[in-house]
């Protein structure tokens, strides 16, 4: 059974340039997460998505940077334009949250792909 | 003060040594806690889950300390094959996954 799958796993760019990392979650999983790691900063939740709704995007750092997902089976991360401190690795997650009942959903273990490491020149 | 803290490390211990880690979390309403573990640029994996007083996985024992805030991971016996960062993970409610920094371990022989 596949994994998460993200691509392109390595991408170099020029500052400036548009970037879209992609990631195709686990099938049937509802959540969606994409983190950024740096070593300064450690892993850093960016935005999460539950059945292709986004439902808190306020990690993402500005507005240089955007996440759709159009289906269940496939999400975007734009970087425009980009710029040197955007270099990190970016990780896609999901997950199949159970329910409770209560007001919030349990977050359940997170699958994460093997990220796209981005380096901004 | 961050939500979620961990000791850095790194930790250098030889084979077979019993090692722990603590985390301390900073919102008392966090609902669920996770040990993940990363390895050398790889992606994180669960390690283990800590839902209630703790639990334990073969040479890993995870405990969390509500009244505390903090959650602990032991590991007994250690293998060189357990070098690697260690990840604290705490959920405060929702999808809100907090990761703490990690704590890096290294089994020497």
């Amino acid at each position: 059974d596949a994994g998460v799958i993200q691509s392109p796993r390595h991408e170099v760019t020029e500052m400036g340039q548009e970037v879209t990392l992609r990631c195709k979650p686990i099938s049937g999983h509802n959540s969606l997460f994409w983190y950024r790691q740096t070593m300064m900063r450690g892993l850093e939740l960016l935005i999460y998505f539950n059945n292709n709704v986004p439902i808190d995007d306020s990690g993402m750092p500005e507005d240089r940077f955007s996440a759709k997902m159009p289906n269940a089976s496939f999400s975007t991360l734009k970087i425009q334009p980009s710029e040197p401190r955007d270099s990190a690795v970016y990780f896609c997650a999901s997950s199949s949250p159970t329910t409770s009942g209560r007001e919030f959903i349990e977050a359940d273990t997170q699958y994460f792909g093997p990220g796209t490491r981005l380096t901004v020149l | 003060r961050k939500e979620v803290e961990q000791d850095p490390g790194p930790f250098n211990v030889p084979e077979g040594a019993t090692v722990a880690f603590n985390c301390t979390y900073s919102n008392s309403a966090s609902q669920s806690f996770f040990w993940y573990r990363q390895d050398c640029r790889k992606e994180p994996k669960l390690l283990m889950s800590v839902y209630s007083s703790g639990n334990e996985d073969g040479r890993f024992t995870a405990q969390l300390n509500r009244a505390s805030q903090y959650i602990s991971l032991l590991i007994r016996d250690s293998k060189l094959s357990d070098s690697a960062t260690y990840l604290c993970v705490v959920n405060t409610g929702g999808f809100k996954t907090i990761f703490g920094a990690g704590t890096r371990l290294f089994v020497k022989a």
